[in-house]
């Protein structure tokens, strides 16, 4: 079974500063997929980033990047030039399966709250 | 629809009460998903279904938890006997094909409070 670990429950970062939140996961799995999920105060479920574990490269959405460590099973979130917006719980998440058949299926971290001062 | 709708929005129910939570996923989208997310936490997988078949129910707690899909489309998740221990926001994803990107829809979820 995968387990997702995000060790730092709470993190706080001024305006216009970079953050890195951490996400380590356990799989014995070669091909998967890893998530950022953005939940606001809203309680919506949104995708930030997606990393598929073939791809050596590290995603970039804007603000957004990944330093993908596949060997040390590391994922973790860079948000840049922070801003207030960004405020909210943030997930990390596994999804893997044989033949492409489960990855809808993810498994989630605990969370770690972001809060961005002015 | 633009995006996954669900209903109820919010549920308040007695223990022992059976209730329905229902899922419209965005058109067209193959595979649907159930989720459930205590306060706090993230969410965990209950269930999934591809067309009108479901795959994979190996998140279901109990056989209280039951889910459908019969036409291919909208899908209930139905809990019976409800327990305090049930309360949480039930979450329900769509995805084009479960076998492709990987990227997941999320409604606004179903809250449910069992007194």
């Amino acid at each position: 079974a995968q387990t997702v670990t995000q060790s730092q429950p709470e993190m706080s970062v001024q305006e216009a500063e970079t953050v890195t939140l951490s996400c380590t996961y356990d799989t014995s799995e070669s091909n998967y997929y890893l998530f950022w999920y953005k939940q606001p105060p809203s309680r919506q479920m949104i995708l930030v980033i997606r990393q598929e574990a073939y791809k050596q490269q590290n995603a970039t959405e804007n603000r957004f990047s990944v330093n993908f460590q596949k060997a040390a099973k590391s994922f973790s979130l860079k948000i840049s030039d922070s801003q207030l917006g960004d405020t909210a719980m943030y997930f990390c998440a596994f999804a893997g399966g044989a033949g492409g058949t489960s990855y809808g299926k993810l498994t989630f971290g605990q969370g770690t709250i972001l809060t961005v001062h002015p | 629809g633009a995006g996954v709708s669900q209903s109820p929005r919010y549920k308040v129910t007695k223990r022992g009460q059976d209730v329905a939570l229902r899922c419209d996923p965005i058109s067209g989208h193959v595979s649907l998903y159930w989720y459930r997310q205590a306060l706090g936490q993230g969410p965990e997988f209950l269930t999934y279904f591809n067309y009108e078949a479901q795959q994979d129910k190996s998140g279901l707690p109990n056989d209280r938890f039951s889910a459908e899909r019969p036409e291919g489309s909208i899908s209930t998740l139905t809990i019976q006997r409800t327990e305090q221990r049930d309360s949480a926001m039930y979450r329900c994803a769509s995805s084009l094909k479960g076998g492709g990107t990987g990227e997941l829809f999320f409604g606004e979820g179903s809250r449910l409070t069992v007194l």
